[in-house]
């Protein structure tokens, strides 16, 4: 069972927006930045987002970031059937003293 | 952007070593963490450990001190050794620049099996 959790899988529709949570403790999300990482089908995990909310160089600004005490969100809008993939939140624990990652969660586009 | 490419033997008996190079160009390793992850088949992500070009190391207690992680700059590479290996470590082995892992190699299967 992981540290970070996250719901199993959500939906949308293309040009709808989702949001992915990932719930954590004061150990980690609480006191720590956030990343979110995109793995699609057969492929690397890719950084989406890094230090809570900012996005590297070619990340579209569709993909956005927040955090609100022991959780933090991923956002995406303007859902692409190209954004099918799993999402994995990731932070650091501080009293284990391991990077954690969440369950993952898989984006269907329908 | 920096470039990543694992290597290394795809099968592994139980109980030998397991080892992984990981190549890197386009970048410096002199100014960053490099960070190895793994993925078992169907499952999630799990971080094995970073060391610093420099020195600090960090690994997963999970992993209870298998875990052997070296930078060499001068080649452009780091490596990634895991002792007493099981079927349980069976995984995608993937390594990445960064604490935060801004850059991942493409992975690379290994199987521990007789």
């Amino acid at each position: 069972q992981s540290v970070l959790t996250q719901p199993p899988s959500v939906s949308a529709a293309p040009g709808q927006k989702v949001t992915i949570s990932c719930s954590g403790s004061s150990s980690n999300i609480g006191n720590n930045y956030v990343s979110w990482y995109q793995q699609l089908p057969g492929t690397a995990p890719k950084l989406l987002i890094y230090d809570t909310t900012k996005r590297p160089s070619g990340i579209p600004d569709r993909f956005s970031g927040s955090k609100s005490g022991t959780s933090a969100t991923l956002g995406i809008t303007g859902l692409q059937t190209g954004d099918e993939a799993d999402y994995y939140c990731g932070t650091w624990d501080s009293s284990l003293s391991v990077w954690v990652f969440g369950g993952g969660t898989k984006l269907t586009v329908l | 952007q920096v470039q990543l490419q694992e290597s290394g033997p795809g099968l592994v008996k139980p109980s030998e070593t397991l080892s992984l190079i990981c190549s890197v160009s386009g970048g410096a390793m002199n100014t960053d963490y490099w960070t190895w992850i793994r993925q078992p088949p169907g499952k999630g992500l799990e971080w094995i450990g970073y060391k610093f070009y420099s020195g600090t190391t960090n690994s997963n207690p999970s992993l209870n001190s298998r875990v052997t992680i070296s930078v060499d700059t001068s080649k452009n590479q780091f490596s990634l050794k895991l002792t007493s290996v099981t079927a349980a470590d069976t995984a995608v082995y993937y390594c990445a620049r960064g604490v935060e892992m801004a850059d991942w190699g493409q992975g690379t299967l290994v199987t521990v099996s007789p």
